[in-house]
């Protein structure tokens, strides 16, 4: 089965650190989510791409975050810097155009800022 | 915008029982709708969607759904409940004109008994 694949699995950083997630989407899919997931808020979408481009980051604290596709086999999410409140699971999910056949969702970076 | 409301935060069965975890959507129009499953430190496995046709949508694992517009709900079933079902369970719906982007429920956390 094709997979979304995300690393690191887990990281842990001091507060200040910068972080990158990365993410390989399914070959061919045109569409890359992030989404956050938390106890408190459940699942958040930061942001999310067709065909690289940047359609939506409304989701995301413009201030330490960026989210980035430098080619169609891997998608960024950095934080600069990073804040304890910025521990969560970061999933990335890719798809096709009208997400007709739904997303598939890479395994999540677990982030521990300490 | 759209929205997703999973009354149930957490639901017990007994093994062998059945099964129903509601969904309540928000939108103006025709959604797409789909339900996650996601173990333990996993990611979202998709179980089953609807975009259109037949009201009752069956999925993987045992699993069915059906969209009832009047109620705008989207209930997920199963008539037989194994200990694997374990697990928590979310409802998105995805909004054609917002690039289909997925609004997710706040998930219902299902246990099993023996």
């Amino acid at each position: 089965d094709a997979r979304v694949t995300q690393t690191p699995r887990h990281k842990v950083t001091e507060m200040g650190q910068e972080v990158t997630m990365r993410c390989q989407p399914i070959l061919g899919h045109n569409t890359v989510f992030w989404y956050r997931q938390t106890m408190m808020q459940g699942l958040e979408l930061l942001a999310y791409f067709r065909n690289r481009a940047p359609l939506d980051d409304s989701g995301m604290p413009k201030d330490r975050f960026s989210a980035e596709m430098p080619d169609a086999t891997l998608a960024t999410l950095k934080i600069q810097p990073s804040e304890p409140r910025d521990s969560a699971v970061y999933f990335c999910a890719s798809g096709l155009v009208a997400g007709e056949r739904g997303y598939t969702f890479g395994s999540g970076t677990r982030l521990t800022v300490v | 915008a759209q929205s997703v409301t999973q009354p149930d935060i957490h639901i017990t069965v007994s093994e062998g029982a059945s099964l129903e975890l509601r969904c309540n959507y928000s939108y103006g129009a025709t959604p797409y709708l789909f339900w996650y499953v996601q173990s333990p430190g996993q990611g979202l496995q998709l179980l089953l969607k609807y975009f259109s046709g037949d009201t009752l949508v069956q999925g993987i694992k045992g699993f069915e759904a059906e969209f009832k517009r009047s109620q705008s709900s989207f209930n997920l079933r199963k008539p037989s409940v194994h200990w694997s079902d374990a697990a928590e369970y979310f409802c998105a719906v995805g909004a054609g004109n917002a690039g289909n982007m997925l609004t997710f429920g706040g998930g219902t956390r299902l246990m099993v008994k023996p």
